[in-house]
């Protein structure tokens, strides 16, 4: 019973390719991100949507789009992509409003290589 | 704005030392902190919270105290294990709408057998 699952685990493609990484949460959360874990293993927020709602969009270029269909699932699509889109990408989820700070619980990642 | 500081590795221990990672933060307010591990190859865990000044949170053995005079988190373990070798990170949630999770850079921690 795997709370956050992202799919696919490992994903291997080449420079100007778009592909999309999925995510889904089982805890009924309302409140799903993306972060981003560079080679440093530092993470960096780069999206998050409430209820379906985009509350939260750092400085990614635009050709990292989010889409929430539901707000048990939060997609990221990437298009055109260049060699330092490298990464490994966190899906999280949380419930917001059930008091201060509430933890955001992780899935596994995904390992993204670009050649 | 809000940051995460915290130790620079490798830290690397023989098993039974003691740990500390020293971990500091810049906030407006009063924020909720928290210590995340990542195993190798693994996504990140929760290991403790703490939400308000002077709260203690605990988990596996780890502690770790809201000093807000300090604004500190240090994470400290009496004695720790082979099984320990993790990638540790500190972050806050200063709360709000957004519940956004600000982490620190990590610090990697090596017990030795």
């Amino acid at each position: 019973d795997t709370a956050v699952s992202q799919t696919p685990k490992y994903l291997v493609t080449q420079m100007g390719n778009d592909k999309s990484i999925k995510c889904e949460q089982n805890l009924g959360h309302d409140t799903m991100y993306w972060y981003k874990q560079d080679s440093k293993k530092f993470l960096k927020i780069m999206f998050s949507y409430n209820n379906k709602e985009l509350i939260i969009n750092e400085t990614v270029p635009n050709r990292f789009s989010p889409k929430s269909p539901d707000k048990a699932h939060l997609n990221l699509h990437i298009n055109s992509l260049e060699l330092g889109d490298s990464a490994v990408y966190f899906c999280a989820s949380s419930q917001v409003g059930t008091g201060r700070g509430s933890p955001l619980h992780f899935g596994n990642g995904t390992r993204l290589t670009v050649t | 704005g809000n940051s995460v500081t915290q130790m620079e590795g490798p830290v690397t221990l023989s098993e039974e030392a003691f740990l500390t990672i020293n971990c500091t933060y810049t906030a407006t307010g009063y924020p909720s902190l928290f210590w995340y591990v990542q195993y190798p190859g693994e996504g990140l865990q929760l290991l403790l919270k703490a939400t308000k000044a002077d709260d203690k949170g605990s988990n596996k053995g780890f502690e770790a105290t809201y000093r807000k005079e300090t604004t500190s988190f240090h994470l400290e373990k009496g004695s720790v294990q082979v099984s320990d070798s993790a990638v540790y990170f500190c972050a806050l949630i200063y709360g709000g709408a957004t519940n956004k999770l600000i982490f620190g850079t990590g610090t990697l921690l090596a017990v030795q057998p």
